[in-house]
């Protein structure tokens, strides 16, 4: 089964753009996850989404976005770029058979977001 | 609310000694404990979780952690590095209660192998 594939692996944005990046889950996985990491911050949750339904979020101002879609596919947005959104951004995606801390959390490469 | 530490940010070690790398946890309810692993420009890998049960847990690549309540601990341990153990290791706490898949995680701690 291929991995978690994140796009793109790469970015560089200025200050006030917005980006948007791209997370494939594993074949039949139905929950996906975002985390930020930065030097500073360590990895913080975002959010995760299940069902196209967003199941949690973290502590992020509303500049963070994230959808997914019936494919389970999803996608996260950060409008107004600021120069702290300069970080690695992971997915993580899961079976979710019911009991959250059961099921393996497979985590994609990240994508690396510089903001300038 | 959870929240993890880490107490050391790296750990040096000779090849083929044992380590342990030191992991406590804050939390007003009950949680499941997990190590991941994470290699230079690649994701998190799950090394080993506690989710109940006997309170030492053994993962993968060799690496086993005990879970101890009343100490609010979960310390990771290797009897033998080896040099591809060279990695950023990471303990994380997810809640019980909460539902859904959010992990709480610690600063991390480098390990480095060497010769």
């Amino acid at each position: 089964k291929a991995g978690v594939t994140q796009t793109p692996r790469y970015l560089i944005k200025t200050r006030g753009q917005q980006v948007t990046l791209s997370c494939s889950p594993i074949s039949g996985h139905r929950s996906v996850s975002w985390y930020q990491q930065t030097p500073g911050q360590g990895l913080q949750f975002l959010f995760e989404y299940f069902s196209e339904t967003q199941r949690n979020k973290g502590n992020f101002p509303g500049r963070f976005s994230g959808r997914q879609f019936s494919n389970s596919r999803s996608e996260m947005n950060v409008s107004t770029l600021e120069l702290g959104d300069s970080a690695l951004y992971l997915c993580a995606s899961s079976l979710f058979l019911g009991s959250p801390a059961i099921n393996e959390q497979f985590f994609g490469p990240g994508t690396r977001l510089t903001v300038l | 609310a959870q929240s993890v530490t880490q107490l050391d940010s790296q750990v040096p070690v000779f090849e083929e000694a044992p380590v342990e790398l030191r992991c406590n946890y804050s939390s007003s309810v009950s949680v499941y404990l997990f190590w991941y692993v994470q290699y230079p420009n690649q994701g998190l890998q799950l090394l080993l979780k506690y989710l109940s049960g006997s309170t030492l847990v053994k993962g993968i690549n060799g690496f086993e952690a005990e879970f101890n309540k009343s100490q609010t601990s979960f310390h990771l341990r290797k009897p033998s590095v080896h040099i591809s153990d060279t990695a950023e290791y990471f303990c994380a706490v997810s809640d019980r209660e909460g539902g859904g898949n959010k992990l709480t995680f610690g600063t991390g701690t480098q390990l480095k192998v060497e010769l």
